[in-house]
């Protein structure tokens, strides 16, 4: 595609739900990162990854974050049993490069979670 | 202490007017600073960007970084109503990954 994908791009979720979020990156992507953007405040880091390896998950709020890239293109971020402190806009962005320089970073939209 | 502090705002100026938005840091180790915009309901986008230290220019913004004083601001000339947005500046010491401010909301009054 064009630019970075995310889907869905907004999520109602009950408490205690999984949930997993979907980011598509710019196909021949090297880098993919996840954001999380809580309202009135900029985006935090969560974790990355470099082709399928992930390089920091020094980000990842708690043991119920997770993240993968099996095939070293599309990634999912799950959430498990989610709780109303987990609502946030959740961004992706990616690089061609294997790291995250201005003129190459690439944020999707994002998914809006909601945890009611 | 956050990484990188700005203040939220809003701000609301009238058109033509001056804006000087600024963010500081504490971290000496970061390179590059970036300044993004962010439109309702969208990503961010990146608006400039300098490395290392000085001013950079690009029509109407500027942007300034004093390492020294770890502080850089954007300025925005003769603004315009389509230059409401939040505002973030974001920080980077490697690349591994970006700090970014809570961001500034303006709202350029015509």
């Amino acid at each position: 595609g064009a630019g970075v994908s995310q889907s869905p791009r907004y999520k109602v979720t009950k408490r205690g739900q999984d949930v997993a979020l979907r980011c598509d990156p710019i196909s021949g992507h090297v880098s993919l990162y996840w954001y999380r953007q809580a309202l009135g405040q900029g985006p935090e880091f969560l974790t990355y990854f470099n082709y399928e390896a992930q390089q920091d998950k020094s980000g990842l709020p708690n043991d119920r974050f997770s993240a993968e890239r099996p095939e070293g293109s599309i990634s999912t971020l799950t959430i498990q049993r989610t709780e109303q402190r987990d609502s946030a806009m959740y961004r992706c962005a990616s690089s061609k490069l294997d790291r995250l320089l201005p003129t190459e970073a690439f944020f999707g939209q994002g998914t809006r979670l909601t945890v009611v | 202490q956050k990484e990188v502090e700005q203040d939220p705002g809003p701000l609301s100026v009238p058109e033509g007017a001056i804006v000087s938005l600024n963010c500081t840091y504490s971290n000496s180790a970061f390179q590059y600073f970036m300044w993004y915009r962010q439109y309702s309901r969208k990503g961010p986008e990146l608006l400039m960007y300098t490395y290392s230290s000085g001013n950079k220019e690009d029509g109407r913004f500027t942007a300034q970084v004093d390492k020294s004083s770890k502080y850089i601001s954007l300025f925005i000339r003769d603004s315009q109503p389509s230059d409401s947005a939040t505002y973030l500046c974001a920080m980077s010491a490697n690349g591994n990954q970006f700090y970014f401010g809570t961001g500034t909301s303006l709202t350029v009054i015509p």
